[in-house]
């Protein structure tokens, strides 16, 4: 079993809409989560760190549920320009080493 | 935020060459750098990780002796693929953990990424 799956999607979205997915972890350990941002061709961006109390940047707001082993992020009035592969990052063993998911696409249409 | 740099930011050669790629961290020093590998349509995957001053840890299944790195200074970690084969074409990206003081947690920030093809 991989260490943190993602539907890859494609979400496929008008602009201004509200898109929403998860990302599952099998390490009950783990213990920091990220969101990334990953453009073609491109290196990942750090999106957003996840609280356990839920987080909230402008338009993307992150949960964590530790319990059923998730985080999900919403992002609300989708722009052209958040599209994008959104990756999950778990850091399971405080030694700093990051596990990826294979990423979710989305896709926002004018 | 701190800034990662890699060089080249692709490189094609032949297949049994040798290919040596830089990671810098620019504005930080950084004594742990990592090295990840991604093959299209697939999730960053961890190859080894590299400590200034010490051997690099290497992730299960990474031949240590076909992926050479070197950490020699605090912003400067190397990445050297022998004997280069058409499989190991991929995108390998490297990234600089960053520990301001102050701080309790601390990020990584990733480099641009090599996109290397072997023909």
């Amino acid at each position: 079993r991989k260490e943190v799956e993602q539907d890859p999607g494609p979400f496929n979205v008008p602009e201004g809409a509200t898109v929403a997915f998860n990302c599952t972890y099998s390490n009950s350990a783990s213990q920091s989560f990220f969101w990334y941002r990953q453009d073609c061709r491109k290196e990942p961006k750090l999106l957003m760190s996840v609280y356990s109390s839920g987080n909230e940047d402008g338009r993307f707001t992150a949960q964590l549920n530790r319990a059923s082993q998730y985080i999900s992020l919403l992002i609300r009035d989708s722009k052209l320009s958040d599209s994008a592969t959104y990756l999950c990052v778990v850091n399971t063993l405080n030694d700093y080493k990051l596990s990826f998911g294979a990423g979710t696409t989305v896709t926002v249409r004018a | 935020g701190a800034v990662v740099s890699q060089h080249p930011s692709w490189v094609i050669c032949k297949s049994g060459t040798s290919v040596k790629i830089e990671c810098r961290s620019l504005d930080f020093q950084a004594t742990t750098m990592f090295w990840y590998r991604q093959f299209p349509k697939q999730s960053l995957m961890l190859m080894a990780t590299s400590n200034e001053g010490s051997k690099a840890t290497y992730e299960q299944g990474v031949e240590k002796d076909k992926f050479l790195i070197n950490h020699a200074s605090l912003t400067l970690s190397t990445l050297t693929v022998t004997s280069a084969h058409p499989e190991d074409s991929s995108f390998y990206i490297c990234s600089a953990r960053d520990t301001p003081s102050g701080h309790s947690t601390d990020t990584q920030y990733f480099g641009p990424g090599t996109r290397l093809t072997v023909l």
